[in-house]
C-alpha cells in the first residue's frame, strides 16, 4: 500500500513563482524525505525532516511537517526552468529499531516551470 | 563522489527469458535496495539487502529474486520475465547507520515483449 499521497499530481507555473507540493501519509514516521527525479533518471535526495522537527530550510527549499495531520509540504521559492522535474516524498516508518533505510514513496508531483 | 551504477539503462527482453539487473555501489554501503517505478504508482520496494548474503522481501517480491554475494553488488533477477514486469527499475544504497538518505542509480528501463 502507498504510504505517501502527493498533491497535486501535476503543477505548472511560470519562472519566478513559488511551487508548493503536499504529501500525506498514514502511519507514524521516523522521518520524511523529499526527492527529485529528472525525466528518465534516478532520484536525488533533497531534504530530510525528522518527526520532531516542524520546519527545515535548504537554499530555495522549505519543508514543513505536521505530524498531527500526518502531512508535509515542500515549497520551492523563486522557481526556475531547471526545477522542472518530478518530486517525491518518502517516509521512513521504522521507530526505535533499525531502519535499514526502507522508505515508502508517494506517487510524486510533476512540476513544470515555464521560462 | 557517491556512485551507484546500474549496468544497463535500457533492456528489451522476451516473455519467459531470464533477466539479470546489476547494481554496483562504490561507497561501502551495507544496505542496498531494488525498487520498481510505474506511472501513478510511485516507487515500490521489491527486495532489500542489509549485508552480504542477507536479503529481505519488500512489498512486491513476487516474480523476483536477488543476490548479494559481495558488498558492493546487488543483483535483481527475473527468473521468467513477463509483460507485467515492464517497468523502470531503480537501485539504491545507504549506510546502515545513516539517517536514511538513499543514493540512487540512474535506473534500468526494462521492456518485456
Amino acid at each position: 500500500s502507498q504510504q505517501g499521497e502527493e498533491d497535486p499530481q501535476a503543477l505548472s507555473i511560470q519562472e519566478g513563482e513559488n511551487a508548493t507540493m503536499n504529501c500525506s501519509y498514514k502511519t507514524s514516521i521516523n522521518n520524511l524525505q523529499w526527492y527529485r527525479q529528472n525525466s528518465g533518471r534516478g532520484l536525488v535526495h533533497l531534504i530530510l525532516i525528522r518527526s520532531n522537527e516542524r520546519e527545515k530550510h535548504s537554499g530555495r527549499l522549505r519543508v514543513t511537517l505536521d505530524t498531527s495531520k500526518k502531512s508535509s509540504s515542500l515549497l520551492i521559492t523563486a522557481s526556475r526552468a531547471a526545477d522542472t522535474a518530478s518530486y517525491f516524498c518518502a517516509t521512513d516508518r521504522s521507530i526505535g529499531g533499525t531502519s535499514y533505510g526502507k522508505l515508502t514513496f508517494g506517487q510524486g508531483t510533476i512540476l513544470t516551470v515555464h521560462p | 563522489d557517491v556512485k551507484v551504477t546500474q549496468s544497463s539503462r535500457y533492456l528489451v527482453k522476451r516473455t519467459g527469458e531470464k533477466v539479470f539487473l546489476e547494481c554496483v555501489q562504490d561507497m561501502d554501503h551495507e544496505n542496498m535496495f531494488w525498487y520498481r517505478q510505474d506511472p501513478g504508482l510511485g516507487l515500490r520496494l521489491i527486495y532489500f539487502s542489509y549485508d552480504v548474503k542477507m536479503k529481505e522481501k519488500g512489498d512486491i517480491p513476487e516474480g523476483y529474486s536477488v543476490s548479494r554475494e559481495k558488498k558492493e553488488r546487488f543483483s535483481l533477477i527475473l527468473e521468467s520475465a513477463s509483460t507485467n514486469q515492464t517497468s523502470m527499475y531503480l537501485c539504491a544504497s545507504r549506510y546502515r547507520g545513516s539517517t536514511g538518505e538513499l543514493f540512487f542509480g540512474e535506473g534500468s528501463r526494462l521492456t518485456v515483449l
